[in-house]
């Protein structure tokens, strides 16, 4: 299995419909990343949290939100979705002073 | 704030050839590390090689090694003996040390290998 899931691996949505993507590890790691992927601007930080209790807008925080319901499972909302939304949503892990720890990606197309 | 930037979008490489990835990154930290990661057609983010700022030698695992230049900020990937499995989008990436730390990431630059 592997150590960052998400779910949906893929997913074609409405626009205005409300979405949840879902991540969870096994890693044991406190710190958790939302990360989009769009061509040619590489993977923009959406929202983190380095615990449970904490949680930090990125740099394209507007129209998401997060909860960070254990350690181990931090999900991303799109309150109502719209095509300019359309791009690979990735998860990340991160402890210490390793490097990231990615989920397979949800390819999320808005329609 | 830290920034990464890779200014070719897109490169190719004949088999057997080296290549070599240019990244450069500002950042006001006086400790961090540097990644590349490789995202092949499956789409996962696969880390390549990374390299502590502190150290002075260069990173190198098997055929990737990088070229780190700290007083010039950049952080390039040399691809020795390239394969037709090493075609991928590869992404530079920095992130200070520390617990409070976030990952920043250029835009990438495509990799084509061709026979």
């Amino acid at each position: 299995d592997a150590d960052v899931t998400q779910t949906p691996r893929n997913r074609i949505t409405k626009t205005g419909k409300r979405i949840m993507l879902e991540c969870s590890q096994t890693k044991g790691h406190d710190r958790m990343y939302w990360y989009r992927q769009d061509p040619g601007l590489g993977l923009r930080l959406i929202y983190y949290s380095f615990d449970v209790k904490d949680i930090n807008k990125g740099e394209i925080s507007d129209g998401y939100s997060v909860s960070r319901q254990a350690q181990a499972k931090f999900s991303l909302s799109l309150e109502s979705a719209i095509p300019n939304q359309t791009a690979l949503y990735f998860c990340a892990t991160m402890e210490g002073n390793t490097e990231a720890f990615f989920g397979q990606g949800t390819r999320l197309t808005v329609v | 704030a830290q920034t990464v930037t890779q200014s070719q979008p897109e490169m190719s490489v004949q088999e057997a050839e080296t290549v070599t990835l240019s990244c450069t990154y500002d950042t006001s930290e006086s400790d961090y590390y540097l990644f590349w990661y490789k995202q092949p057609p499956s789409r996962q983010m696969i880390l390549v090689i990374r390299q502590e700022a502190y150290k002075q030698q260069n990173a190198t695992e098997n055929r990737f090694s990088v070229n780190f230049q700290k007083a010039a900020k950049s952080f390039s990937l040399k691809i020795s003996d390239s394969q037709l499995g090493d075609a991928a989008m590869y992404f530079c990436a920095s992130r200070r040390t520390g617990t409070a730390s976030k990952l920043t990431f250029g835009t990438g630059t495509r990799l084509q290998v061709t026979l």
